[in-house]
């Protein structure tokens, strides 16, 4: 089954507070997984694609990790602040396909 | 590099009419993509191309949805005619190609079918 799950659903923080968010997916038959961020009015972004189990990436404030055995990668945003409010979307590759989550919306309050 | 390309950015129609998506990728981009994504769901890939070859379009409602890029390049997406549950946002996206590479995607249009 080519299944793609995100949590949560929706997330709502503080200015400065730090968050997590999580995708789930099969682990057989791995290749990558793909994080996109869109904003409203924008066009999805990616953030990171990465491959290898125990691989770390990190772009700013925003890091994310990836256990390919167990089948999940965890978005993480440090000192959250209004801009980063978008959906974070996740993907992982079957093949040459890219299977989608739906996606985990966040809103910062200033 | 210029980006994705893609118009109208909204379109409002009746159902049963007909409507038309226009996509240019990032030049030098082998593979283009059209996803559909309705509130609250992840974006569904409809047709991918490789250079001007269908990959996979094993998700795109033939009867009604068609889809075609010419000389490898520029791609339409036409839908005929539109249902209600066509509602949504339609994205193209480019890429090099390839397994990891990282998708490109233009604004979207975001259909509403009344």
């Amino acid at each position: 089954i080519l299944n793609v799950e995100q949590s949560p659903q929706s997330l709502h923080v503080q200015e400065g507070d730090s968050t997590n968010f999580t995708c789930s997916f099969p682990s057989s038959n791995f290749y990558a997984l793909h994080w996109y961020r869109w904003e409203t009015a924008k066009s999805p972004e990616a953030l990171f694609v990465m491959t290898l189990n125990g691989d770390e990436k990190k772009k700013g404030r925003i890091s994310a990790t990836l256990n390919t055995k167990e089948g999940y990668s965890y978005l993480y945003i440090k000192g959250s602040q209004p801009e980063d409010s978008a959906t974070y979307l996740c993907a992982r590759e079957y093949g040459n396909k890219l299977v989608f989550g739906a996606g985990t919306i966040l809103r910062v309050k200033s | 590099e210029a980006g994705v390309a893609q118009s109208p950015r909204y379109k409002i129609i009746e159902k049963r009419q007909s409507v038309a998506f226009w996509c240019n990728p990032i030049s030098g981009h082998a593979t283009l993509y059209w996803y559909q994504q309705i509130l609250g769901q992840g974006p569904k890939l409809l047709i991918q191309f490789q250079n001007n070859g269908v990959v996979d379009d094993s998700q795109l409602p033939k009867d009604r949805f068609s889809a075609e890029r010419l000389k490898g390049v520029d791609s339409t997406l036409k839908i005929q005619p539109a249902k209600l549950e066509d509602s949504a946002v339609y994205l193209c996206a480019s890429s090099w190609g390839g397994y990891n590479s990282p998708l490109h995607f233009g604004n979207g249009t975001r259909l509403t079918v009344t």
